[in-house]
């Protein structure tokens, strides 16, 4: 089972700064099968984007995904006031169980 | 458009049973994998259990395996999880989730559905 560990647990910025979240993986993730997920208070995960770099349908060009084998890397350039989210990442790419990372909160400063 | 709808929750004793439902539509449901996902309050997301979209293959989490069971059923365009032997541990939101990509396994989740608030106290 790949384990997928995210840092930091919490970042604190302002709007119009960049974030940037980091994932990391036990083992190499097959394929860069690698998603991340952003969810909001009392709300279901969204798909942001797939396949390490993939933007999902409906997605903002701010957001961007890259990386590869154990580290991949989300990043959100030119934060709006509903970004501020928690973010998931979820690899895919070997047999399940697909595991998420423990997830990273984005906190206004 | 693609919907999920869960249901079932409830506040539940330890040491019981508890199905829960997911009503889909919107997409050809016998084409997809499905997922099922929980959330315990202030935590983050535990990935639990995938079934093929015949039904004939299905995945669990090492933490649930021997007592969660994932069925559905493509006639009525629905998705279960009969969870066993409940525990103060599975007390969590849980979700259903389609895979974007049809008759795989190895995909993300596209669509969720709201959740379903499962408590587990005596």
């Amino acid at each position: 089972e790949i384990v997928l560990t995210q840092s930091p647990g919490t970042l604190s910025l302002s709007p119009g700064e960049s974030a940037t979240l980091s994932c990391r993986a036990s083992q190499s993730v097959p394929t860069n099968y690698l998603a991340w997920y952003q969810q909001k208070p009392g709300q279901a995960p969204r798909l942001l984007i797939f396949g390490a770099s993939r933007r999902a349908t409906g997605i903002p060009d701010r957001f961007s995904g890259s990386g590869s084998g154990t580290d991949f890397t989300l990043t959100i350039s030119r934060l709006e006031p509903e970004d501020f989210a928690v973010y998931y990442c979820q690899q895919y790419g070997s047999s399940p169980p697909n595991t998420f990372g423990q997830g990273t909160k984005l906190e206004i400063k | 458009q693609v919907h999920l709808v869960e249901s079932g929750g409830g506040l539940v004793r330890p040491g019981g049973s508890l199905r829960l439902s997911c009503a889909v539509s919107g997409f050809t449901f016998s084409d997809y994998y499905m997922t099922w996902i929980r959330q315990a309050p202030g935590k983050g997301l535990e990935w639990l259990s995938c079934i093929s979209p015949a039904g004939l293959t299905t995945f669990y989490a090492d933490s649930v395996k021997g007592r969660f069971t994932i069925s559905r059923d493509n006639t009525n365009n629905s998705l279960s999880l009969l969870i066993s032997s409940l525990r103060a541990d599975d007390t969590a939101v849980y979700y259903c989730a389609r895979a974007l990509y049809d008759a795989t396994a190895y995909s993300p989740l596209d669509y969720w559905g709201q959740g379903t608030l499962v408590i587990v106290s005596s």
